[in-house]
């Protein structure tokens, strides 16, 4: 089966720019995850879908960050305006079911520089 | 609030012999967890998972052992290859809640020939 697609593999901005993130999951994996990963650290959970509907996004900075993820399939993760302390790189994962059980797929990651 | 702490940053190891990677957690519901694998400029990739029934899940050259009380999990990788050498992350989930996994910060794993 193919993987989790993610586009751009980089991306190099100036702070105070937006820049947005794309990813296609595996067909019929129902829920999709973003995760942040900082250099030097584990990733962090950013938002959580379950098909088309937002199930945690607790730990999103909501100021400057927006996911959404149309139609229960790709989903988009958009920062407007980045900070330096946004680079990192950004993983989209899927999973069949309950992640507990399954576990993740993540795809390659994007990774966003700020400078 | 770092619930997943893999306090070894790094590992060297010789081909053929064993390799023991360390996992601690704070947060006494978890009750599944999993080991993932990470090569440069790739996503990271699951590896073997247990969950809170067992206290040691085997796959090969890959045993996760999981110690309830000390909340503490290590996986062994015998015997260690030159294309074992990765960066290596554990991660618990809470299952009855939700599907969240923390992550630890990684262990990497490099493995002399």
């Amino acid at each position: 089966e193919a993987g989790v697609a993610q586009s751009p593999r980089y991306k190099i901005i100036e702070k105070r720019q937006s820049v947005a993130f794309w990813c296609n999951p595996i067909s019929g994996h129902a829920t999709l995850y973003w995760y942040q990963q900082i250099l030097g650290q584990g990733p962090k959970l950013l938002i959580q879908f379950q098909n088309n509907g937002v199930v945690d996004d607790s730990q999103l900075p909501k100021d400057r960050f927006s996911a959404e993820r149309l139609k229960g399939v790709d989903s988009t993760l958009k920062i407007q305006p980045a900070k330096l302390e946004d680079s990192a790189v950004y993983l989209c994962a899927s999973s069949l079911g309950q992640a507990a059980y399954y576990g993740y797929t993540f795809g390659s990651g994007t990774r966003l520089t700020v400078v | 609030d770092q619930q997943v702490k893999q306090n070894s940053p790094s590992l060297s190891v010789q081909e053929g012999r064993i390799s023991i990677l360390n996992c601690d957690y704070t947060n006494s519901m978890f009750d599944y967890f999993l080991w993932y694998k990470k090569y440069p400029a790739e996503g990271p990739t699951f590896l073997i998972s247990i969950s809170s029934i067992k206290d040691k899940n085997e796959d090969g050259r890959f045993t996760v052992f999981l110690n309830k009380s000390a909340k503490h999990l290590s996986l062994h990788i015998v015997p260690s290859q030159p294309g074992d050498s990765a960066v290596y992350f554990c991660a618990a989930s809470e299952s009855n809640t939700g599907n969240q996994f923390y992550f630890g910060t990684g262990t990497s794993l490099t493995v002399i020939p």
